[in-house]
């Protein structure tokens, strides 16, 4: 079935300091890859997505790129700011998996430090 | 404003009880999904629905249950039969089955007592 892996956390930060989140992914067919992000005691938001091989998702200065050969999707912010603390999901959805539902990664939390 | 409504944000159960939580949604969009989400990991679904009067078991559906009478509400009952319902709560909806984003509501906290 499909699945994803991402780093665990916590992550602490300085700010200013440059962020990767690990991410990878294992699906049958071609998912799309999600990042979504989570303040506390929110929901999730979407921060950004990809939806075919090579495909560069950017929103609020962060990156992330659908890599299919190595099935990886590593979210990058070259700057991060206190107000980026938050737990960040990578994800997946399958349209060959059975009922098209969104697979998470186990979360990474991210603080920033002034 | 358009979006997803979950209520109430903070419930608490004593056991043996079955409640339910809310999932209102004015977006239009045709699918919807409960998930739950525990201290420091993942999301886990247990319950979608594709389309009105369908709804599909997720990964962790047993001692729940949903209902899907209207396109805009998914009501999840917790019953007594889940041994262990303390958690975050989260209800999303997608258009067209989640090629597209999913948006999340607010969350509905439980918390057995």
């Amino acid at each position: 079935g499909n699945s994803v892996t991402q780093m665990e956390g916590p992550v602490t930060l300085s700010e200013e300091a440059f962020l990767t989140i690990n991410c990878t992914y294992t699906a049958t067919g071609y998912p799309s890859l999600f990042w979504y992000v989570q303040y506390p005691g929110e929901g999730l938001q979407l921060l950004l997505k990809a939806t075919k091989a090579d495909d560069k998702g950017s929103n609020k200065g962060f990156e992330a790129t659908y890599r299919k050969e190595t099935t990886s999707f590593h979210l990058e912010k070259g700057s991060v700011q206190v107000s980026d603390s938050a737990v960040y999901f990578c994800a997946l959805s399958s349209p060959n998996a059975a009922g098209n539902k969104l697979t998470f990664g186990g979360g990474t939390r991210v603080l920033v430090k002034p | 404003d358009g979006g997803i409504t979950q209520s109430p944000k903070y419930l608490f159960r004593k056991e043996g009880q079955n409640v339910t939580l809310s999932c209102e949604q004015n977006l239009n969009h045709d699918a919807m999904y409960w998930y739950r989400q525990d201290p420091g990991q993942g999301l886990r679904l247990i319950y979608y629905s594709q389309i009105v009067n369908d709804f599909q078991k997720g990964d962790i559906a047993e001692g729940y249950s949903v209902s899907r009478e209207k396109k805009e509400s998914f009501p999840l009952t917790v019953t007594s039969a889940q041994k262990n319902p303390t958690a975050f709560y989260l209800c999303a909806t997608s258009d067209r089955g989640l090629i597209t984003e999913a948006f999340f509501g607010q969350g509905t906290r439980l918390t057995v007592v």
